[in-house]
């Protein structure tokens, strides 16, 4: 069964650092892409970045340049987000999803459950 | 703000035909950028409703479709259901921002 499992609930004080994670499985992930996608509460889908876990490349979105760092582990099949210097409008739901090679046209095919990451002293 | 833009809300009977509306610009989906559609059910991970402008993946119904024209593109669902009852968001590639972009979604409500 193709799916990502993502690591549970986080607390982080502002400033903080907050890595999450995503574990594929019924797939090999070096034949993908995984992108993170966050949603703040009662707002809408923002996309943070993503990985070629086929050759390394990464992207991210100019808002968060600087800030966030995306990697894989090929050999525990597993997808990493890494969000520095964390301020409150970071609190959200983090979701890791499926990029197909040909993802323009695919889009994000699988969806991890969510990773709820919430910032406050 | 989004860059691209939805309906906040749309709503509808049972059994009556919505349609929801994503509307972008020259450097996303009137560049030739695919359009894909997601359905959000209440408290869950969204879901791939929609890829490549047109195509539903296994297991969607066929109640649900979807076109591009242009700068723009339109989800519809018809016979809808009450477990319609979602947000809906339309995705693309932009390529002045080098990434993936959203609409803001859209709230079906099955009166």
């Amino acid at each position: 069964q193709v799916q990502l499992a993502q690591s549970g609930a986080e607390v982080k004080p502002p400033g903080a650092s907050v890595k999450v994670s995503c574990k594929a499985s019924g797939f090999t992930l070096t034949n993908y892409g995984i992108s993170w996608v966050r949603q703040a509460p009662g707002q809408g889908l923002e996309w943070m970045g993503w990985i070629s876990a086929y050759n390394g490349y990464t992207n991210y979105a100019q808002k968060l340049q600087g800030r966030v760092t995306v990697t894989t582990d090929p050999s525990t099949s597993t997808a990493y987000v890494e969000l520095r210097s964390l301020r409150s409008d970071d609190t959200a739901v983090y979701y890791c999803t499926r990029l197909p090679r040909n993802y323009y046209y695919y889009g994000m095919d699988v969806w991890g459950q969510g990773t709820t990451v919430t910032v406050s002293s | 703000q989004s860059v691209l833009t939805q309906p906040p809300s749309v709503s509808g009977a049972p059994g009556q035909r919505v349609t929801i509306s994503c509307t972008g610009s020259s450097s996303n989906i009137g560049a030739g950028y695919d359009v894909h559609w997601y359905q959000q059910l209440p408290g869950t991970a969204p879901k791939l409703l929609i890829y490549g402008n047109s195509n539903r993946p296994s297991g969607v119904p066929d109640r649900f479709s979807s076109s591009k024209s242009g700068t723009s593109a339109s989800l519809a669902i018809t016979g809808l259901q009450a477990e319609d009852e979602a947000d809906y968001y339309c995705q693309s590639f932009d390529t002045s921002l080098s990434g993936s972009v959203f609409g803001g979604g859209t709230k079906l409500t099955v009166l």
